[in-house]
Formats: C-alpha cells, structure tokens, sequence
C-alpha cells in the first residue's frame, strides 16, 4: 500500500526557533494535509494543499506540494511553548482513493523549550 | 466551533467482549469515518460511511469490526470480540465531502 516517510522523528528546538520537517513517498498523492496532534488529542488540521507547486501559509506555519505530488514540507517559523505536539503529514492517494481515506506519516514530535 | 465527541473517553474492556464505540459528528457532515492509532505509531485508515453504508474499509475492518449509524445524529463503531491486538485510540472524523477531516478526541481503547 501507499507509505508516507516522515522525517525527522523528533525535533529539539529553542523558542523563537525555525523549524522544518518533510514527507515523502514513493507514489503520487492528489492532496497533502499537515495535521497538529497535542497528547490525549486527535488530529487537528493545519494546511490542506490540493495542487502540485502550491504554497500554502497559516500564520506562522507555511506548507507546500512537492512538484513531483510525491513530497511536502511544512515550516514554523519563530516557534513558541504552545508549537509543542506531534505533527503528522497525510495525503490522499491518486488513483481513485476516495476522499476521506488518508495515509498518515509516523509523525514528527516537536518539543520546544523557553 | 462544531467539533466531533467522542464517547468514552477511556475503555478498559476484557478480551473476547463486546465493545461499542460512539462519536457525534459534526453536525452538517454527511461522511463519516473510523481510524485508530496503536501506541506509537501511525494513525491509520479503517472504514469511511456515507448514506447509511461502508465506502470503504482497509484490511484492519474485518468481521469483527460493524458501524452504524443508529439515529440521525450517532455513528458508532462496533467490535464483537476483542482481542489484545485491537488496544488503540479509536478516532472518529467526519467531513463534509473533501480531504479535511474533522477528527474527535478519541477512545483509547484497552483490551485486557
């Protein structure tokens, strides 16, 4: 089946720092979500991308889909305490897969300290 | 804000039972969906429901796995005998026809 690759798996940061993590697979995905979990939580959508190029911004966190509809990457910048969760990448295969079924990566866990 | 509520919140439950999963979705949605998360890892894809039926449904949904849609406003997810393997959080999501999926909190599910 489709397998998202995730990386990193875990990040370290100081506050006020950057932060960048990517998915990456080796099939086409028609749609790229970026998803923020806080523990004891689901999943709490954050960026939908539905175009290859396409470039998206929330306030501070900026995603975008890979030209090849096979990567993504989502960007924090100048991150803060509250940044702190895991962040999952899913997609939406091509090929007919219907639209709520979604491959997840493994998850990025961020932690931020003051 | 509409959200999906997921009830319980924790079930502790012996193997071999029965156990019954429950979750509002968002109240305007008419696609509903299970997906469960084992400790650790990823969350994954079980059984999508639109117009009173299963869309589609992954390997994981076998036959001890049902869902219903009981009344105009509860979908619930139902396992006939539980083994160990199927301790997870359980989350519910509903959408209104597209990718984004509304997730709830979850069930953590544990199978004793």
């Amino acid at each position: 089946g489709q397998q998202l690759n995730q990386s990193p798996q875990s990040m370290f940061i100081q506050e006020g720092e950057d932060v960048s993590m990517n998915c990456t697979s080796s099939s086409i995905f028609n749609t790229w979500l970026w998803y923020k979990q806080d523990p004891g939580e689901g999943p709490v959508l954050l960026i939908a991308l539905y175009k290859a190029g396409e470039l998206t911004s929330n306030g501070r966190l900026t995603a975008q889909f890979g030209i090849t509809r096979k990567d993504s990457f989502l960007n924090i910048s100048a991150s803060i305490p509250s940044d702190v969760g895991i962040y999952f990448c899913a997609g939406r295969g091509a090929g007919g897969t219907s639209y709520g079924k979604l491959t997840f990566g493994q998850g990025t866990i961020l932690t931020v300290h003051p | 804000e509409p959200e999906v509520t997921q009830t319980p919140s924790h079930q502790v439950t012996q193997m071999g039972q029965e156990v019954i999963l429950r979750c509002v979705p968002i109240s305007n949605h008419l696609y509903f969906y299970w997906y469960r998360q084992i400790l650790g890892q990823k969350v994954e894809f079980l059984v999508s429901f639109y117009n009173n039926e299963i869309s589609e449904k992954s390997e994981i949904f076998d036959d001890q796995f049902s869902v219903e849609r009981p009344d105009g406003s509860n979908f619930t997810l139902k396992i006939r005998s539980t083994k160990l393997e199927d301790s997870a959080m359980y989350f519910c999501a509903s959408s209104d026809g597209n990718e984004k999926l509304f997730f709830g909190s979850g069930t953590q599910l544990s199978v004793l």
